[in-house]
């Protein structure tokens, strides 16, 4: 069964701290990997896709990686309006649908 | 260029009843989802519709829900009657013909008392 883990569930960090997140799947195929962040009361909002090992993909502080069992969200020198849910979620080959596999996201803080 | 937008953004009701969502995709984007997450769990799948017709409802709970995506167009999300476990937060995403990326809008707040 196709499954993804994040961790940590939460992460607080002081403004200009860098750190990382980390998205482990089990997939039968890898289809794409995404990456979306959440803010409270809004849905989810498309940041990056990767679809094979070694792609990485970056925008702002924030870099994306991609291994055949995990991905890394990496956030360099963060400000406070990074602080959100970050979701990872993927697509498996098998089937039509192209429908998501979601973690259950890192509430990232990051404090002025 | 307008997002995916959604029909009620919070609904109250008693158990027994029976709310309807409706979701508004990207203009074009024939492939439109359902999602919905309850507190403490991950966002999950519910279906998936390409223009009017269902490509796969094998997310879908039970047969309390109906969805219909009548034309192409908009869709609806019926709940029907509606039970305590059906709380939630309710996504709607679309996807262009062809493209990757699904596109949420910001949700609908499902609260059954």
């Amino acid at each position: 069964e196709d499954q993804v883990t994040q961790s940590p569930e939460a992460l607080r960090l002081q403004e200009g701290e860098s750190s990382s997140l980390n998205c482990s799947y089990t997939v039968s195929g890898l289809r794409g990997l995404f990456w979306y962040r959440q803010d409270p009361g809004k849905g989810p909002e498309f940041l990056f896709t990767l679809y094979s090992a070694g792609e990485e993909k970056e925008k702002e502080r924030l870099k994306a990686t991609l291994t055949k069992k995990e991905s890394f969200l990496h956030i360099t020198a963060p400000k406070p309006e990074d602080s959100a849910t970050y979701l990872c979620a993927v697509q498996g080959l098998g089937g039509a649908t192209n429908k998501l596999i979601f973690g259950t996201g890192t509430l990232l803080a990051v404090q002025p | 260029e307008a997002g995916v937008t959604q029909f009620p953004s919070h609904s109250v009701i008693e158990k027994g009843q029976t709310v309807t969502l409706r979701c508004d995709p990207i203009s074009g984007h024939d492939n439109l989802y359902w999602y919905r997450r309850v507190m403490g769990k991950e966002i999950k799948f519910l279906l998936h519709f390409v223009k009017e017709s269902k490509q796969d409802e094998s997310g879908m709970p039970n047969n309390r829900f109906l969805a219909e995506r009548t034309g192409g167009t908009y869709s609806t999300l019926k709940v029907q009657p509606a039970e305590l476990e059906d709380s939630g937060v309710y996504f709607c995403a679309s996807r262009l013909a062809g493209g990757d990326t699904q596109y949420f809008g910001p949700g609908t707040r499902l609260t059954v008392l």
